[in-house]
């Protein structure tokens, strides 16, 4: 089945730098592909989602790549400040499956002012 | 925005007994997940669950796993019984659509089996 690697596990940035994130992932069938963010305590709140049919996208300080070649999605913030200090998740699901999630490992951000 | 609400948010239970965890999804909401985190791993998809019926279950989802959402109330995973190993935290989560839909996730219940 599939299989999402996620890294690095650990990510401390200072405010205004750019945090990079990084997921591959095995089947090639993997259709929608889903960033989310978790603050402690809280449930996962969606960032972005993207279909397969997108290589890149921008919003709100946020850029996602999508590499189908590669099989590699990755995650920029840029201008990273404190309140961005979480757990972050790559997700996948396939096309024509259930629209269960595939999640990666986690990246544990800290921005320190 | 919309919420997922899940009751409780910890419990302790002694191995071997059962176990019920709530979760109140998005009212209009039509598809419903459960999802493992065991400390410092990943999330783990366990069941989905549309109109009655389980979809998809994955391995994780054992014979003691069931679910139910009976007449529009809580959607709620049981465990009878509860083992040592399925200590962690339980996310639910739900979706109005399915493929490519937002899920919208719970704050999750950490469960602990002594």
């Amino acid at each position: 089945g599939e299989q999402v690697e996620q890294r690095p596990p650990h990510l401390s940035v200072r405010e205004g730098d750019s945090a990079f994130i990084i997921c591959t992932y095995t089947d090639s069938a993997t259709a929608y592909f889903y960033w989310y963010k978790q603050e402690p305590g809280a449930g996962l709140q969606l960032l972005m989602s993207v279909f397969s049919n997108v290589d890149r996208k921008e919003e709100q300080g946020l850029t996602v790549l999508l590499n189908k070649k590669d099989k590699r999605l990755s995650l920029n913030l840029t201008a990273a400040h404190p309140g961005d200090s979480a757990v972050y998740f790559c997700a996948v699901s396939v096309k024509g499956g259930s629209a269960k999630l595939i999640f990666g490992e986690g990246t544990k951000l800290t921005v320190s002012s | 925005g919309p919420k997922v609400l899940q009751i409780p948010s910890h419990q302790i239970i002694d191995m071997g007994q059962m176990v019920t965890l709530n979760c109140d999804p998005v009212s209009n909401h039509l598809y419903f997940y459960w999802y493992k985190q065991i400390l410092g791993q990943q999330m783990e998809f366990l069941v989905n669950f549309y109109n009655g019926k389980v979809m998809e279950k994955s391995k994780l989802f054992k014979d003691q796993f069931s679910v139910e959402r009976p007449d529009g109330s809580y959607f709620t995973l049981k465990i009878q019984p509860t083992a040592l190993e399925d200590s962690a935290v339980y996310f639910c989560a739900s979706s109005l659509l399915g493929v490519y839909a937002e899920q919208f996730f719970g704050p999750g219940t950490r469960l602990t089996v002594l």
